[in-house]
């Protein structure tokens, strides 16, 4: 079966420190999307681009947070300085077509900030 | 405010016994209903998607419902595995074609003990 593929699966650092995601997509696929889930908030939507232009960001922190797609293969979610409240479970998924369509998620990264 | 609310919060049951979660949502203008289960350490799958027209839909042992009128849905869990035990997490679409914005509940965990 097609999956989407993040890594690290797990990552710990200090507060400060630069923090990189990546998301390999299925194959095909055309819409990326970025999501942060926390015990007290949930799954919420950061970002999400389509053929690789980024479409909403409007719930990314725009001063630490910056995601980008530099090819079909490949997308990175950057967090530069991580903080602690950053600490949550980040998914990527994928779909085509817009956020209406069927959305095929990763296992995700889970990121400590200490 | 568009919003999302399921119940119960979290709900334990024995093996072989039904079971059926509860999705009460306030979104406009709405587009589809998912249900996605997820396993603990990974990320969500998709359950179930029903659009404004389909007020049943069924996945194995999995049967989601959608009362537009009411805007409530649910999920029905026929003869409870083991396996069932997850997060289930009830997530409106909100718009229409490719510009939709997903609104997510909190999910309800549910343990199905031998």
């Amino acid at each position: 079966d097609a999956r989407v593929t993040q890594t690290p699966r797990d990552k710990v650092t200090e507060m400060g420190q630069e923090v990189t995601m990546r998301c390999q997509p299925i194959l095909g696929h055309n819409t990326v999307f970025w999501y942060r889930q926390t015990m007290m908030q949930g799954l919420e939507l950061l970002a999400y681009f389509r053929n690789r232009a980024p479409l909403d960001d409007s719930g990314m922190p725009k001063d630490r947070f910056s995601a980008e797609m530099p090819d079909a293969t490949l997308a990175t979610l950057k967090i530069q300085p991580s903080e602690p409240r950053d600490s949550a479970v980040y998914f990527c998924a994928s779909a085509v077509g817009g956020p209406n369509q069927p959305q095929h998620f990763g296992d995700g990264t889970r990121l400590s900030i200490l | 405010k568009n919003q999302v609310e399921q119940s119960p919060q979290s709900l334990i049951i024995l093996e072989g016994k039904n079971c059926t979660l509860q999705c009460n949502y306030t979104v406009s203008p709405f587009s589809n209903l998912r249900w996605y289960k997820q396993d603990t350490g990974r990320g969500p799958v998709s359950l179930t998607i029903m659009t404004f027209s389909e007020n049943t839909k069924s996945n194995g042992r999995y049967t989601a419902t959608l009362d537009a009128d009411t805007k409530q849905s649910s999920l029905h869990i026929t003869a409870s595995q083991l396996s069932d035990s997850a997060s289930y997490i009830c997530v409106v679409s909100a718009g229409s074609g490719n510009t939709g914005k997903l609104i997510f509940g909190q999910g309800t965990t549910l343990q199905v003990k031998p």
